[in-house]
């Protein structure tokens, strides 16, 4: 059964700390990605990553940072949390290459609720 | 740049009953994917249904089923016989079948909220 687990579901950190986010998957895929989720807005994303050591801003980057040293784990960093990054965290990963609609589909983690007070 | 639109913030179903759910989206490209997710109180997104964008046949699995009109960039959801399992949040995403980085990611809506009631 395809797994994307993150370290955490609930986490609460004081403001100006730095805080590590972290993401495994056992599917081999290439591609990852943390997207940020706040009611009325969707998913929005912040970073992704499409091979180890690759890392690209998506929407929303300002204010965290990425590391993807090994293939199946991607990190998100809040260096220096703040209020407005209370949210849910989703990590997803999926295959980069596109053989069939089967491929296509990406797959998500339980979600980290962060609260930063 | 792709844009995905949810205009229904909230529906509601009766159990047994049949509802859709509303999706348009706007992008410039030819071959893409659409999807349309679940997300249920315990957080766990799972798919619920994909189109390819160059397949003209709507796409079914079992009670779920999309309505895909590609020239009006639409994509409504139909759930049947509604279950009380199905309530959760839906949203639908796009994402470019171009090969390899940023379109790789899924671009989605702002989410639909379904009450079932019993």
């Amino acid at each position: 059964d395809v797994k994307v687990t993150q370290s955490s579901r609930y986490l609460v950190k004081r403001t100006g700390e730095k805080v590590f986010l972290e993401c495994v998957q056992d599917m081999d895929h290439e591609n990852m990605f943390w997207y940020r989720q706040d009611p009325g807005l969707g998913l929005r994303l912040i970073y992704f990553s499409y091979d180890v050591k690759m890392k690209e801003k998506g929407d929303i980057p300002e204010g965290y940072s990425v590391s993807r040293e090994k293939k199946e784990r991607f990190s998100l960093i809040l260096e220096s949390a703040s209020t407005n990054q209370t949210s849910m965290y989703l990590c997803a990963s999926s295959l980069k290459e596109f053989g069939g609609a089967s491929r296509t589909e990406a797959f998500f983690g339980q979600g980290t609720r962060l609260t930063v007070v | 740049a792709q844009t995905v639109t949810q205009s229904q913030p909230e529906m509601s179903v009766q159990e047994a009953e049949t509802v859709t759910l509303s999706c348009t989206y706007d992008t410039s490209e030819s071959d893409y994917y659409l999807f349309w997710y679940k997300q249920p109180p315990s957080r766990q997104m799972i798919l619920v249904i994909r189109q390819e964008a160059y397949k003209q046949q709507n796409a079914t699995e079992n009670r779920f089923s999309v309505n895909f009109q590609k020239a009006a960039k639409s994509f409504s959801l139909k759930i049947s016989d509604s279950q009380l399992g199905d309530a959760a949040m839906y949203f639908c995403a796009y994402r470019s079948a171009n090969y390899g980085g940023a379109t790789n990611k899924l671009i989605f809506g702002t989410g639909t909220l379904l009450a079932v009631q019993p």
